[in-house]
């Protein structure tokens, strides 16, 4: 079975404080992780893919932790701009497999 | 920036209908994918489409389903008797092809909110 849990939140945070989002994956199999932003009755749109060895864009960083099945991501100083549902996501199947979407972790900056 | 583009932005129909979605991919993109959204819910796969035909369906693409990709550049969600749990948002997705061990991104449309009544 191919499940993505993740913290429903939501999270509310003031401006400039750090935040973590963790995930989780049941498929051993899986082969490519991401995370994406969806804004209010947007589409979803991509973050950042994760990489075994870890990735930092900016203020994010993402981390990936194969042993474990679990996808965390990072943002630090955070702004009234990044409030949004941050979704976790996972490539099952190889090139031609499909996005396995979380249900999302709800971020609100406040100033 | 090239973008996926999806038609109409918002569908209202009545329960029994057919419906089509409209999506045109980005153009050099070879992988095409339908979700949708129910309200307050996850974003949910369907069916994916590679090399004109269906790689991979869902539980939830049964026979009311169904693609096409008519002429190399529209590709199309058919609902063919709409049920009021239809009522979603499906979001049409396409990627190119992986190259060089590296994944790459799929791009959304932005969405065409389809409501049955």
């Amino acid at each position: 079975r191919k499940e993505v849990e993740q913290d429903p939140g939501p999270f509310n945070v003031p401006e400039g404080a750090t935040v973590a989002f963790n995930c989780t994956y049941s498929n051993s199999a899986s082969q490519s992780f991401f995370w994406y932003r969806q804004d209010c009755r947007k589409e979803p749109k991509l973050l950042m893919s994760v990489y075994s060895s870890g990735n930092e864009d900016g203020r994010f960083t993402a981390q990936l932790n194969r042993a474990s099945q679990y996808i965390s991501l990072l943002i630090r100083d955070s702004k009234l701009s990044d409030s949004a549902t941050y979704l976790c996501v996972v490539r099952y199947g190889g090139s031609q497999g499909n996005l396995i979407f979380g249900k999302g972790t709800k971020l609100s900056v406040k100033p | 920036e090239p973008e996926v583009t999806q038609t109409p932005s918002h569908q209202v129909t009545q329960m029994g209908q057919e419906v089509i979605l409209r999506c045109v991919p980005i153009s050099n993109h070879l992988y095409f994918y339908w979700y949708r959204q129910i309200l307050g819910q996850k974003v949910e796969f369907l069916v994916s489409f590679y090399n004109n035909e269906i790689s991979e369906k869902s539980e939830i693409f049964d026979d009311q389903f169904s693609v096409e990709r008519p002429d190399g550049s529209n590709f199309t969600l058919k609902i063919r008797s709409t049920k009021l749990e239809d009522s979603a948002m499906y979001f049409c997705a396409s990627r190119s092809l992986q190259g060089y061990g590296k994944d790459t991104e799929a791009f959304f449309g932005q969405g065409t909110r389809l409501t049955v009544v």
